[in-house]
């Protein structure tokens, strides 16, 4: 148990289909983030929000929409999406503290795949 | 971002140490080297940085090269649970380090 917990754990859905995930930090940090795992590549950051603003948006496509309505909770809308977009989707919390992330906690991802 | 290289596995014996390697040549003078885990299934772990100097902690230690230009993770006696993706990273603490890039990793594979 990191302390991060994200749901769904697996997700189906269509192209046209609309889904969130949903990230949950019970640590007390200040900084959350999301990545993207597909198979035989590395982790890819997505986003970083530190303080509840985007300080990160890695060249994602807007089909993913990230929302950080307070520091305990990440979201990822998903709209739209391809095939492609099938992966292991990570959530992370840090604590930054002047101006040093310290380290990453990781939640156990959702796993999303896309018909 | 400055670069590391990972051998892309190692294989090792149950109750002996194992020595995971990284090269880190082009590393500046404020990255941190960070050592992550991925255990099957799980996301990744935090095992261990440092920037200089040795480190050492319950799970692992970090010898760093004198030149920094490498550095290699030490598990004193490995166990089936320390079977998983071992990746090193560079972390710029003058850019306020919010970006922790991922590279290949090293699979590690534990022989009982």
């Amino acid at each position: 148990e990191t302390g991060v917990t994200q749901t769904p754990r697996h997700l189906v859905m269509g192209m046209t289909n609309k889904k969130s995930l949903k990230c949950e930090q019970h640590l007390g940090h200040n900084a959350m983030y999301w990545y993207k795992q597909s198979a035989k590549k590395p982790l890819e950051l997505m986003f970083v929000y530190s303080l509840e603003e985007r300080v990160e948006n890695n060249s994602v496509p807007s089909r993913f929409s990230p929302e950080c309505p307070n520091s305990s909770h990440l979201f990822l809308h998903l709209h739209t999406l391809q095939p492609e977009d099938s992966a292991l989707y990570l959530c992370a919390s840090s604590q930054v503290s002047m101006g040093f992330p310290g380290e990453l906690f990781f939640g156990e991802g959702s796993r999303l795949t896309v018909l | 971002d400055a670069k590391t290289t990972q051998p892309n596995s190692m294989e090792s014996n149950e109750e002996e140490p194992v020595h995971l390697p990284c090269n880190h040549s082009t590393i500046s003078g404020t990255d941190y080297i960070h050592w992550y885990r991925q255990l099957p299934s799980q996301g990744p772990e935090y095992v261990i940085h440092g920037l200089t100097s040795n480190v050492n902690n319950r799970m692992a230690s970090l010898a760093i090269a004198e030149d920094r230009k490498s550095s290699t993770l030490i598990l004193h006696r490995a166990t089936l649970r320390d079977a998983a993706v071992y990746y090193c990273i560079l972390r710029d603490w003058s850019q306020g380090a919010q970006k922790l890039v991922f590279g290949q990793g090293t699979r590690l594979t534990i022989n009982p």
